[in-house]
């Protein structure tokens, strides 16, 4: 039973580049999240996706960021026009059951450098 | 203030030592308690989760305190492959999780 991957999982964009980063949950998980880790920090949550739907995107910047999970494939992490801060270690982690319930199992992470 | 707050150590301890980490969490509303450990540019990977009456699993234990707000694990017989930092997690009523910073163990021979 293969865990969660993640891809790429090094991308280098230049300023003002798109960058996706792509992820897909663990065999019978419905459920995702995607955390950023910056140098010397700890994770901090973006946003929860079920198939087709956000649950909860509290987390992520208002602009340049987005998330889906489609019905069919993984689930991306868009960041449009990359900045020098977005340079960080991006996560996703996936559980059978969303909310308080569910034990989370995390990617290997995608680290991103912004150039 | 942070949600959750944990020392960042260093913690230099020598192997067969006992070491005991504390996190502390602002919201009395949180609901579920977890350690994760994480190494050196890797993702963060269960430990243990943290029921009320707490709970051990071999050498780790690990304790709640509603009243207080905090979290323990407590590390017994310390061995190399302990060394990491590790993460306290804590969930509360909906979706988000809120991780510390983690903690910093290093295991000496």
């Amino acid at each position: 039973n293969a865990g969660v991957m993640q891809n790429p999982r090094h991308l280098v964009r230049r300023r003002g580049q798109e960058a996706r980063l792509r992820c897909s949950p663990m065999k019978g998980h419905s459920h995702v999240y995607w955390y950023r880790q910056l140098p010397e920090e700890g994770l901090k949550f973006m946003v929860y996706l079920q198939k087709e739907n956000i649950i909860d995107e509290s987390g992520m910047p208002k602009e340049r960021f987005s998330a889906e999970f489609p019905k069919e494939g993984p689930s991306i992490l868009r960041i449009q026009q990359v900045v020098r801060g977005d340079s960080a270690a991006y996560f996703c982690a996936s559980s059978t059951e969303g909310g308080r319930v569910g034990t989370q199992y995390f990617g290997p992470g995608t680290r991103l450098l912004v150039l | 203030r942070k949600e959750v707050e944990q020392d960042p150590g260093p913690f230099n301890v020598p192997e067969g030592a006992t070491v005991a980490f504390n996190c502390t969490y602002s919201n009395s509303a949180s609901q579920s308690f977890f350690w994760y450990r994480q190494d050196c540019r890797k993702e963060p990977k269960l430990l243990m989760s943290v029921y009320s009456s707490g709970n051990e699993d071999g050498r780790f234990t690990a304790q709640l305190n509603r009243a207080s707000q905090y979290i323990s694990l407590l590390i017994r017989d310390s061995k190399l492959s302990d060394s990491a930092t590790y993460l306290c997690v804590v969930n509360r009523l909906g979706n988000q999780f809120y991780f510390g910073t983690g903690t910093s163990l290093t295991v000496i021979p």
